[in-house]
């Protein structure tokens, strides 16, 4: 069966630099978050969408944005880069009106330098 | 403010008994709750969802039950094996959330062969 699709896996990236991680939901899929976590750190809430809509709003700083798009993929933009911002990035997905399971793709690892 | 405490942090045990993960949430009015496995450095792996108005999931040779009223679920590995070693995360979803997750700190499991 089809995952939640992650890319990159792994991304370097210099201090004030921008990055770009994709999400590919499980087909038919409606709903994508966006969770960050840190070394050690149990994940925490970015951001989700429903129906390329923005539904709910977590930790994310304002140097971050996302959207989802058409195609239901879903895109986060890091700009200004910190050393905090390294992490493990995971996008999960699910399908609004069923049992409310999150299936979560194998995460994107981001090392600023 | 909903919060998922895990007890024990971290536990290890020899191959082939059997063991139980405990976690408990603050906030009864919970949609789902799901027991996660991640290996170090790796992806989210889904093991067991409960619905709020169930008691327990089975699968394999881990079971988990839910008390909703108390606040706890529990995770019950039988005839542990070695590749079992791995942090096991509980996380709720909140009602009216579309389904975010609030999480434990986990449980790092060690299973000595």
């Amino acid at each position: 069966a089809a995952g939640v699709i992650q890319s990159p896996r792994h991304l370097i990236k210099e201090k004030r630099e921008t990055a770009t991680l994709k999400c590919y939901p499980i087909p038919r899929h409606d709903t994508v978050y966006w969770y960050q976590q840190g070394p050690g750190q149990d994940p925490q809430f970015l951001i989700s969408f429903y129906e390329k809509m923005q539904s709910d709003k977590g930790s994310i700083p304002d140097r971050f944005s996302a959207q989802q798009f058409s195609d239901y993929h879903s895109e986060l933009n890091m700009s200004s880069l910190e050393l905090g911002d390294s992490a493990l990035y995971f996008c999960a997905s699910s399908l609004k009106q069923a049992t409310g399971e999150l299936f979560f793709g194998e995460g994107s690892r981001l090392t600023v330098l | 403010k909903q919060e998922v405490t895990q007890i024990p942090a971290a536990l290890s045990v020899p191959e082939g008994e059997n063991l139980v993960l405990n976690c408990s949430f603050t906030d009864s009015a919970i949609y789902n709750l799901q027991w996660f496995r991640q290996d170090p450095g790796k992806g989210l792996t889904s093991l067991l969802l409960i619905q709020s108005s169930q008691r327990e999931q089975t699968s394999g040779r881990l079971n988990a039950s839910l008390d909703k009223s108390s606040g706890r679920s529990t995770l019950y590995i039988a005839a542990s094996q070695p590749g079992d070693s791995a942090t096991y995360l509980c996380a709720v979803s909140l009602m009216d959330s579309n389904y975010q997750l609030i999480w434990g700190a986990g449980t790092k499991l060690i299973i000595k062969p």
